[in-house]
């Protein structure tokens, strides 16, 4: 089955150290999600990018964290340096969107579990 | 911008007992998907409504999306430990997938006592 695969799984790392994620999304799918869980905030869009264009990065705090899709294969998120407040489950999520007629469903990576120190 | 409201935040019920969690949102929503994330997993895709007024069924759940495209709700029917997890709706904003976003809601933490 085609899948999202995120690494690393866990991370811990000390504050002010540089984190970077990786996502690769499904063949074929279009559009690609960074999403950030904390239990207080739920579910919360960073970022995203359609034909590895970014489109919408206004949930995220641009002075520490970048997003990037250098190719179809590879999604990026990177925070440097990393505080506390930063330890969360960041998703990837990808999908076949703004094609109309169908299911546009978001398939999620399982996850990186952060914890800054 | 686009907000997403889910109720409630946690639902604890009997084995048996119907569930039901809310969504609203604060614009027109082209079509809103609801996902269910089980404990430590991460969020899988359940469904689709995309019309106004539609309802859909799924053995126990049933789904419902308003007439104005602004809220929706998701009923699960004699819910059973395996129905235990995190329910979010979501939803993109008016104008379709190739604009704006896809909003979660908060999510609906639902447990269920044997």
């Amino acid at each position: 089955d085609a899948r999202v695969t995120q690494t690393p799984r866990h991370k811990v790392t000390e504050m002010g150290q540089e984190v970077t994620m990786r996502c690769q999304p499904i063949l074929g799918h279009n559009t690609v999600f960074w999403y950030r869980q904390t239990m207080m905030q739920g579910l919360e869009l960073l970022a995203y990018f359609r034909n590895r264009a970014p489109l919408d990065d206004s949930g995220m705090p641009k002075d520490r964290f970048s997003a990037e899709m250098p190719d179809a294969t590879l999604a990026t998120l990177k925070i440097q340096p990393s505080e506390p407040r930063d330890s969360a489950v960041y998703f990837c999520a990808s999908g076949l969107t703004g094609v109309g007629g169908l299911d546009e469903k978001l398939f999620f990576g399982s996850g990186t579990q952060l914890s800054v120190l | 911008g686009q907000q997403v409201m889910q109720i409630p935040q946690y639902q604890h019920v009997q084995e048996g007992e119907d569930f039901t969690t809310y969504c609203n949102s604060s614009t027109t929503l082209s079509n809103i998907q609801w996902y269910k994330q089980r404990p430590g997993g991460h969020p899988v895709f359940l469904i689709q409504l995309v019309k106004s007024g539609e309802v859909k069924k799924q053995k126990r759940l049933t789904f419902q999306f308003g007439e104005a495209k602004k809220n929706s709700s998701l009923h699960i029917t004699a819910t059973q430990t395996t129905d235990v997890g995190t329910y979010f709706c979501a939803g993109w904003q008016a104008g379709g997938t190739s604009y704006g976003k896809l909003t979660f809601g908060q999510g609906t933490i639902l447990t269920v006592h044997p």
